[in-house]
């Protein structure tokens, strides 16, 4: 059974940094390409960053573009969002995503980042 | 970017009855290896979003035959075929043929 399971949300102070992690299991990590999506207060989604199964390959939504980098550990089965700078409107759960064949097949259960003074 | 516009943005509608839900890209979604990267997501209430349709048509595994896509090219469309308790919820047409993915900005279904 695949299983996604998000951590390190958390209340962090404008221009922060936060670090998410996606820890896998159920499937080889490694040949999976994997994505994070966002989804602010009572609002839609928002996709942000994707990474090919080597990690090689790296995608940004231009509202992340040179603040945040997505990153992969196959060893530990672990994919990363490394936030910095953050701001109000990043805001949201973070959902991380597997980008099998289909894309999106499966989904964690999020966490919540906050950016508030 | 592709802009993704889904109408309507509510559809209350009546247990056992059909609902459908259209979805228009700014831009052809066809990719040039000739798939159309065009899906459907479900996000329950307080749940994480589930794929439910992919490349336009396919039924994700475990999804109930009552719910379809169909479409080409900019338009598409999801139907639900019999509306049942459990289809509560948001309803989002997305695209993976170009980057940045984007996503419609959700159709939520309810019971009248």
């Amino acid at each position: 059974e695949v299983q996604l399971l998000e951590s390190g949300g958390n209340l962090v102070q404008p221009g922060g940094s936060l670090r998410l992690s996606c820890t896998a299991s159920g499937f080889t990590f490694s040949t999976y390409g994997m994505t994070w999506v966002r989804q602010a207060p009572g609002k839609g989604l928002e996709w942000v960053s994707a990474i090919a199964g080597s990690g090689d390959s790296t995608y940004y939504a231009d509202s992340v573009k040179g603040r945040f980098t997505i990153s992969r550990d196959n060893s530990k089965n672990t994919l990363y969002l490394q936030m910095n700078s953050l701001r109000a409107e990043d805001t949201a759960i973070y959902y991380c995503a597997t980008l099998g064949d289909p894309a999106f097949d499966f989904w964690g259960q999020g966490t919540m980042v906050t950016v508030s003074s | 970017d592709i802009v993704m516009t889904q109408t309507p943005l509510s559809s209350p509608v009546t247990l056992g009855q059909p609902a459908s839900i259209s979805c228009r890209s700014s831009q052809s979604l066809v990719h040039s290896d000739g798939n159309t990267y065009l899906s459907w997501l479900q996000q329950r209430p307080g749940q994480p979003p589930r794929l439910l349709i992919y490349k336009i048509s396919k039924r994700f595994s475990g999804v109930p035959d009552r719910f379809s896509g169909s479409g080409a090219g900019t338009d598409f469309t999801l139907k639900i075929n019999r509306v049942e308790p459990e289809d509560v919820g948001l309803y989002y047409c997305m695209q993976a043929t170009q980057f940045p993915w984007t996503f419609g900005q959700g159709t939520k279904v309810e019971i009248k």
